[in-house]
């Protein structure tokens, strides 16, 4: 039974494309995240929300938007793609404010814009 | 600015031998830190902590240990097995956004049987 599972695993889509990942999480954790993966591996977050409500929102394009509709749950939609948003992206998940307990992330979401 | 950082992109060893996996950080008002486990087409799977007021932490075969006055961690893996092989990230976060990790750029461990 997966923990933590997005969708989709790989996308492929166009400049100027709008699109959406899908995160879900069933361990009742209060807080999630979105983290980029670049072509240099650093792992960078994004936005946390805790209990449907923004809490982190970094240096991140506005094109960029998450969407909680409840704390199970944390999609990212994407607005006019561009080249540079060529990434893979994580949805995880973690226990508020337990910095020793470490996220649960999903396996991921390579987008790829051509 | 790079908070959290390891040195070593790779690092090969032999089955049975010890792995140590070093990082370095610049932030000190760092409270806890983390070493993640990951493997190709998967998410990065937690493995050990480490708060800021102790120097060691141990979990079968894996040790972390930190190093509050020269800013670094290591991740010791005794014995190392092939199922080892992977990318280990260390993470480091503060409060009182705890739940906010800064990653390292990863090192890549590889076993030989």
């Amino acid at each position: 039974d997966t923990a933590v599972s997005q969708t989709p695993k790989y996308l492929v889509t166009q400049m100027g494309n709008d699109k959406s990942i899908k995160c879900e999480q069933n361990l009742g954790h209060d807080t999630m995240y979105w983290y980029k993966q670049d072509s240099k591996k650093f792992l960078k977050i994004m936005f946390s929300y805790n209990n449907k409500e923004l809490i982190i929102n970094e240096t991140v394009p506005n094109r960029f938007s998450p969407k909680s509709p409840d704390k199970a749950h944390l999609n990212l939609h994407i607005n006019s793609l561009e080249l540079g948003d060529s990434a893979v992206y994580f949805c995880a998940s973690s226990p508020t404010g337990r910095g020793l307990y470490g996220y649960t992330f999903g396996s991921g979401t390579r987008l790829t814009v051509v | 600015d790079q908070q959290v950082k390891q040195n070593s992109p790779s690092l090969s060893v032999q089955e049975g031998r010890i792995s140590i996996l070093n990082c370095d950080y610049t932030n000190s008002m760092f409270d806890y830190f983390l070493w993640y486990k990951k493997y190709p087409a998967e998410g990065p799977t937690f493995l050990i902590s480490i708060s800021s007021i102790k120097d060691k932490n141990e979990d079968g075969r894996f040790t972390v240990f930190l190093n509050k006055s020269a800013k670094h961690l290591s991740l010791h893996i005794v014995p190392s097995q092939p199922g080892d092989s992977a990318v280990y990230f260390c993470a480091a976060s503060a409060e009182p956004n705890a739940g906010k990790s800064t990653f390292g750029d990863g090192t890549t461990l590889t076993v030989k049987p």
